[in-house]
């Protein structure tokens, strides 16, 4: 147990709707980070929070939006769904902002969207 | 960031060292070596990374070759429960955290 929480653990939707995900760092992590990981694509990294900001943003969509709370949890909204937005969401969270030396991130158990 | 190079599978005796080796042969000075693993569809775990020296911790030993250009990851009795996909990655020392994942070895431990 990596000490990370995501819920829900699974979620089917449809097309063109609307889905929000969840994720719980460690206690005391001040970093998160969300990955997508499809079949075609492999693991993809989407975007970073640290202690509330953006930090950092790699292959997020347009559709799909995130935010780390004041608490320090964090929610990726995915808007307009395609088929192809299928997938596992993996949240991570590390105690540092960034860092080569400090880049030990721990994952969580991963949300799998299914968009029929 | 390097691009790394490793076999897309192995597979190993339970028991047996498992030794998986990583190519990055563009890497310069200030990148470490990251290796992580996933077990199947759960989320990646740390294992260990290094810069220049070789490093061991409770999981796994960590060997990078004098002029860097690869690396080797050593499990040194491997289980069933070490079957997963590991990935190497090599990261800049002013990255900001984000983790690039190419697609990784995918060792079987076998009984």
């Amino acid at each position: 147990d990596s000490g990370v929480t995501q819920t829900p653990k699974h979620l089917i939707t449809a097309t063109g709707q609307r889905v929000t995900l969840r994720c719980s760092p460690r206690s005391g992590d001040l970093s998160v980070y969300w990955y997508q990981q499809s079949l075609d694509q492999g693991l993809q990294f989407l975007i970073q929070y640290y202690n509330g900001e953006e930090r950092a943003k790699g292959n997020i969509l347009e559709r799909f939006s995130a935010q780390q709370f004041p608490d320090l949890h964090s929610e990726l909204n995915l808007s307009s769904l395609e088929l192809g937005d299928s997938a596992l969401y993996f949240c991570a969270s590390s105690p540092w902002p960034s860092g080569g030396a400090y880049n030990e991130q721990f994952f969580g158990p991963g949300t799998r969207l299914t968009v029929l | 960031d390097a691009k790394t190079t490793q076999p897309p599978s192995m597979d190993c005796a339970e028991g047996r060292a498992a030794n998986l080796p990583c190519n990055h042969s563009t890497i310069s000075g200030n990148e470490y070596v990251y290796w992580y693993r996933q077990i199947h569809s759960q989320g990646p775990q740390y294992i260990i990374h290094g810069l220049k020296n070789n490093e061991t911790n409770e999981m796994a030993s960590l060997i990078i070759t004098e002029d860097r250009k690869s690396s080797t990851l050593i499990l040194p009795h491997a289980t069933l429960r070490d079957t997963a996909v590991y990935y190497c990655i090599v990261i800049r020392g002013s990255t900001l955290g984000r983790l690039y994942f190419g697609r990784g070895t995918q060792l079987t431990v076998w009984p």
